[in-house]
């Protein structure tokens, strides 16, 4: 059964730079996309792109373009979303998700405060 | 791209079935059947509900299934019960963006 397990709470300032990352169990970690899913505080889901680890192909929703990297490093099963400089309208819960037929397996996710 | 529309809220009564409507536009919805329903009670992570406009997943009850008519997809929930008071959001592939999009989220209550 894949699992994804994310990294821990993130507490950071504006302007700063933060990685975090997506670790997927089992050995088919190349053969599905991996999505990246925002919610804000008491706000709904949003799609923020989706990357294909076995290639690394990668596209983003416009509202997330430039804004976001997303990346993935096959050989440890691992999927990232990262800033360079984050806002504090940054704040927000950020989940992974394996895309087949919908999303069907979720990471915890990972909370990111963004205060000054 | 836009968000897919959804209600606010919905509520009904144990036993009773509702039913949550997700409403698109021609490059998604109406054009593809990748519609996808998903369930998050507070504190935790969205759960697939419906994948493929009217596929549940293995372990998710009979009680929900979904259609599609044009623009609009739908959820429905029958035989309500106290545990099925949660946020729902739909989620369609868009061809605007060759991603998907959600819907704005509705919340349902069990009165």
């Amino acid at each position: 059964e894949v699992q994804l397990v994310q990294s821990g709470a993130e507490v950071k300032k504006p302007g700063e730079s933060l990685k975090i990352s997506c670790k997927g169990s089992g050995n088919s970690f190349t053969t599905y996309w991996i999505a990246w899913v925002r919610q804000m505080p008491g706000k709904g889901l949003e799609w923020m792109g989706i990357i294909y680890p076995g290639d690394s192909d990668t596209r983003y929703s416009p509202s997330f373009q430039g804004q976001v990297t997303i990346s993935a490093d096959k050989s440890i099963s691992t999927a990232y979303l990262q800033w360079s400089s984050l806002k504090a309208s940054d704040t927000a819960i950020y989940y992974c998700a394996r895309r087949q037929r919908g999303m069907d397996v979720w990471g915890q996710g990972t909370t990111v405060t963004v205060s000054s | 791209q836009s968000a897919l529309t959804q209600p606010a809220s919905v509520s009904g009564s144990p036993g009773q079935s509702i039913t949550i409507s997700c409403t698109g536009i021609s490059s998604d919805v109406n054009s593809y059947n990748y519609v996808s329903w998903y369930q998050q009670h507070p504190g935790e992570a969205p759960k697939l509900m419906i994948y493929d406009v009217n596929n549940r997943p293995s372990g998710v009850s009979n009680r929900f299934s979904g259609s599609k008519s044009g623009n609009t997809a739908s959820l429905t929930i029958s035989g309500l019960q106290a545990e099925d008071e949660a946020d729902y959001y739909c989620s369609s592939y868009t061809s605007s963006s060759t991603l998907d999009v959600f819907g704005t989220g509705t919340k349902v209550t069990v009165l």
